[in-house]
């Protein structure tokens, strides 16, 4: 069984550019959260995809926006980089919404 | 709004010894509280949780103790091992899925 991955898993951007982020879930599982820990932080919910519907939302920016496509893997964008974005980005996968998440390594990203 | 505080940032202990990690929250109505723990290069994992109705939960080596007068729970890892060396995060868990997360303690165990 396959864990969750991620890709990439480093990347560095610029002030104002874009960025997509990926993640495959584990198998099975139908729901994935993102989520953003910022050096010395505990992770930050930024939303969650249910059956490819976003199903809540954290206290961020509508230049956070996401997908799940069909086979339930994800993307987070992001648009307008700012120099805070600069995070560990963790997506988690689980069999529904309220069940165990099961994290990835994480994307770690910088923005200069 | 942090749900979950977490106010040692570090902890360090022998071997064979006991650690305890604690936890405070502010906010009275939640639903379950979790601990994950995290090595580096690695996504946090789960370890154990406990629900709103129940005291202790108890998982072999790891317990997790539910103080609801103090707001404060608290895991004991008993005994602890060098390979428990993480960071471990205190979380509260949503019935709408979400997950909140302490800063985070960094354990040390040593020979």
């Amino acid at each position: 069984e396959t864990g969750v991955t991620q890709s990439p898993t480093h990347l560095i951007k610029t002030r104002g550019q874009q960025v997509t982020l990926r993640c495959s879930s584990q198998s099975g599982h139908n729901t994935v959260s993102w989520y953003q820990q910022a050096l010395g932080q505990g992770p930050q919910f930024i939303f969650q995809y249910y059956r490819e519907e976003e199903n809540g939302r954290g206290n961020f920016p509508p230049r956070f926006s996401g997908l799940q496509f069909p086979n339930y893997s994800s993307e987070l964008n992001v648009n307008a980089l700012e120099l805070d974005d600069s995070a560990l980005y963790l997506c988690a996968s689980s069999l529904g919404q309220v069940e165990t998440q099961y994290f990835g390594p994480g994307t770690r990203l910088l923005v200069l | 709004d942090q749900q979950v505080k977490q106010n040692s940032p570090s902890l360090s202990v022998q071997e064979g010894r006991i650690s305890i990690l604690n936890c405070d929250y502010t906010n009275s109505m939640f639903d379950y509280f979790l601990w994950y723990k995290k090595y580096p290069a690695e996504g946090p994992t789960f370890l154990i949780s406990i629900s709103s109705i129940k005291d202790k939960n108890e998982d072999g080596r790891f317990t997790v103790f539910l103080n609801k007068s103090a707001k404060h729970l608290s895991l004991h890892i008993v005994p602890s091992q060098p390979g428990d060396s993480a960071v471990y995060f205190c979380l509260r868990g949503s019935t709408l899925g979400r997950l909140y997360f302490g800063r985070g303690t960094q354990l040390t165990v040593w020979p």
